[in-house]
């Protein structure tokens, strides 16, 4: 089993629709928890950290439930730029984190 | 913010010869450097975890005779690939933690992608 599940997609959404992302860990132990963003042939960036109370950043809200080992990334209203893969990112440590396959995500017009 | 680079940033090569890839923290001094390496459609695999001045950590799998780190300075670390083979093509990224940072304060390099021929 990966550490790491994502469900790989493809999201084939609409401008302007709501899109929710999950992914679930093996290691109980793990300490942190983010979300990055990888377009095509590039390198990933961190969209946004994930706190046990939830957090919001604009458009995107994440969500993390550790007793079902469970993360999540919400996407309102959205955008053709945010057509990307979605990595999600699980830390034991400092200096120890295991990535996800990604979930693709394509926004049409 | 804080800039990672990597050179070269795209390499094609024959089989058997070693190619060396550069990672640099231009604007912060990084105590620790990771090498990952993600094939198409796949995760990014942490590779190994280099801290300067000292020997790299090697994931389990992954060769250490074959992928030779040197983190030498608190700016530069350097990946060589050794007698690469087709199998080896991927694209390779390294990402760099400034000091006592969190996890979520590691930058990566716009990565290096490798063709062996």
């Amino acid at each position: 089993r990966k550490e790491v599940e994502q469900d790989p997609g493809p999201f084939n959404v609409p401008e302007g629709a709501t899109v929710a992302f999950n992914c679930t860990y093996s290691n109980s132990a793990s300490q942190s928890f983010f979300w990055y963003r990888q377009d095509c042939r590039k390198e990933p960036k961190l969209l946004m950290s994930v706190y046990s109370s939830g957090n919001e950043d604009g458009r995107f809200t994440a969500q993390l439930n550790r007793a079902s080992q469970y993360i999540s990334l919400l996407i309102r209203d959205s955008k053709l730029s945010d057509s990307a893969t979605y990595l999600c990112v699980v830390g034991r440590n400092n200096n120890d984190m295991r990535f996800g396959a990604g979930t693709r995500l394509t926004v049409k017009p | 913010g804080a800039v990672v680079s990597q050179h070269p940033s795209r390499v094609i090569c024959k089989s058997g010869t070693s190619v060396k890839i550069e990672c640099r923290s231009l604007d912060f001094q990084a105590t620790t450097m990771f090498w990952y390496r993600q094939f198409p459609k796949q995760s990014l695999m942490l590779m190994a975890t280099s801290n300067e001045g000292s020997k790299a950590t090697y994931e389990q799998g992954v060769e250490k005779d074959k992928f030779l780190i040197n983190h030498a300075s608190l700016t530069l670390s350097t990946l060589t690939v050794t007698s690469a083979h087709p199998e080896d093509s991927s694209f390779y990224i390294c990402s760099a933690k400034p000091g006592q940072g969190r996890a979520d304060t590691q930058y990566f390099g716009p990565g290096t992608r490798l063709t062996v021929l």
